[in-house]
């Protein structure tokens, strides 16, 4: 088992819809959490960042942290075709490290 | 730009030959970290430096791998006598500090024939 697991997907919605985006993880140990965005050939984008639990909102983004279930979440509101890409989960700060550990990432597809 | 810039954006290479990646970070950054992304998977840590030093190169998949940040800004990963699961795209991040969020290049898309 990995120790952050991501549904690949492909995730299909329609434009307009809120996409709901989700990372379980095995380390209680991770503090940092983040979300990328990645279009295809491009690099990853930095979207969230978060320390410990909560939530955090981002104009049509908001990222949510549970760590009792280990569990973090990207929700996007009102999404519009120019949302489609790989969405990646990392985390980091476990045992003192802050190199992050990613997801496989979820493909997303908003179609018109 | 400001970004961080990686150089070749695509390079082909016959098996055996060596091949040298570069990294330019965003100015001032002091850390910087190498990457390797599969098709379809997240990237998977190779090497880190803090300014000069090479802190962390656990994630080299073997010595044919060898990284280097001589003075601290730009840097280049080089792979010696390349095979064919060296295909990948090479990622190159930077950042300020321990904590802070990562920035990303646009990455090499490495193929040996």
């Amino acid at each position: 088992q990995k120790e952050v697991e991501q549904d690949p997907g492909p995730l299909s919605v329609p434009e307009g819809a809120i996409v709901s985006l989700n990372c379980t993880y095995s380390n209680s140990a991770f503090q940092y959490f983040m979300w990328y965005r990645q279009y295809s050939r491009k690099g990853p984008e930095l979207l969230m960042y978060t320390y410990s639990s909560g939530n955090k909102e981002d104009g049509r983004f908001t990222a949510q942290v549970d760590k009792s279930s280990k569990y973090i979440s990207l929700f996007i509101r009102d999404s519009q075709p120019s949302d489609s890409a790989t969405y990646l989960c990392a985390m980091s700060g476990a045992g003192g490290s802050y190199i992050p550990t990613f997801g496989r990432g979820t493909s997303l597809i908003v179609h018109p | 730009g400001a970004g961080v810039s990686q150089s070749p954006r695509y390079k082909v290479a016959k098996r055996g030959q060596d091949v040298a990646l570069r990294c330019d970070p965003i100015s001032g950054h002091v850390s910087l970290f190498w990457y390797q992304q599969a098709l379809g998977q997240g990237p998977e840590f190779l090497t880190y430096f803090q300014n000069e030093a090479q802190l962390d190169k656990s994630g080299l998949p073997s010595d044919r791998f060898f990284a280097e940040r001589p003075e601290g800004s730009v840097s280049t990963l080089k792979i010696q006598r390349t095979q064919q699961e060296d295909s990948a795209v090479y990622l190159c991040a930077s950042n300020q500090g321990q904590g802070q969020p990562q920035h990303f290049g646009d990455g090499t898309r490495l193929s040996i024939l």
